[in-house]
């Protein structure tokens, strides 16, 4: 099972908005609505963003928002602030109990 | 509150094998709400899901490493144990557990993490 693919880095300024795609295969992302991206700062432990391909936790802005459409999920950062540079991770359930993370995205913000 | 913790040895040499214990509060892992997981991130690198065990003791393994890995569940002591064995440098990393929903396949709480040098 291969990683997910993620673009290595995308930058935006304040108040942007960055969108970050996540390409799998018909075999994962495109079988299931299991896919989740987590945000992870520099030395800190991954947290949860997105479950269920659109979902938010409680406690997460809005700003994130996210979507699939075939075999490439996404996720845009709308109204980008300084706190949101971090590395963005997909993962995604790819049938028969295995689970599969994205090649990770850093974000800067400019 | 859930946390979870992970404990085991910070350094292991090549070739030996690890261990590494995931404690658990604030749920259980005796109902079918719930897998307890464990997921690596190698310096600078990606995260990468290596193994989980259900309330029903089974368990499932990441195809590239399953060949390695051992893991099981202390329900009384609300404990999830990883093996891994033949340790490499390349296995030098944060492990993390997490817990996963069932049917959700999503990590919505996670450990600390334990860093793991394999070094001789």
């Amino acid at each position: 099972q291969s990683a997910l693919t993620q673009p290595r880095s995308v930058s935006g300024s304040p108040g942007q908005s960055v969108t970050i795609s996540c390409s799998g295969t018909s075999s994962d992302v495109g079988a299931y609505s299991y896919v989740s991206w987590y945000q992870q700062h520099p030395g800190k432990v991954p947290t949860l963003i997105i479950y269920g391909v659109t979902k938010r936790p409680s406690g997460v802005p809005d700003r994130f928002s996210a979507s699939k459409s075939g075999n490439t999920a996404s996720l845009t950062i709308s109204g980008l602030r300084p706190d949101d540079e971090a590395d963005y991770y997909c993962c995604s359930y790819a049938g028969s109990y295995i689970t599969v993370f994205g090649t990770g995205t850093k974000v800067t913000v400019l | 509150q859930v946390t979870l913790r992970e404990s085991g040895p910070a350094l292991v040499k090549p070739t030996q094998t690890l261990t590494l214990t995931c404690t658990f509060s604030g749920f259980s892992l005796s109902t079918s709400a719930f897998y307890v997981s464990w997921v690596r991130q190698s310096p600078g690198k990606a995260l990468e899901w290596l193994a989980f065990v259900d309330w029903d003791d089974d368990k499932y393994y990441s195809p590239s490493l399953k060949t390695r890995l051992a893991i099981s569940k202390d329900t009384s002591k609300n404990q999830v144990v990883l093996t891994m064995t033949n340790m490499d440098p390349a296995d030098t990393g944060t492990y993390y557990c997490a817990r996963m929903l069932h049917h959700e396949n999503y990590f919505d709480y996670w450990g600390p993490g334990m860093l793991v040098t394999v070094s001789s």
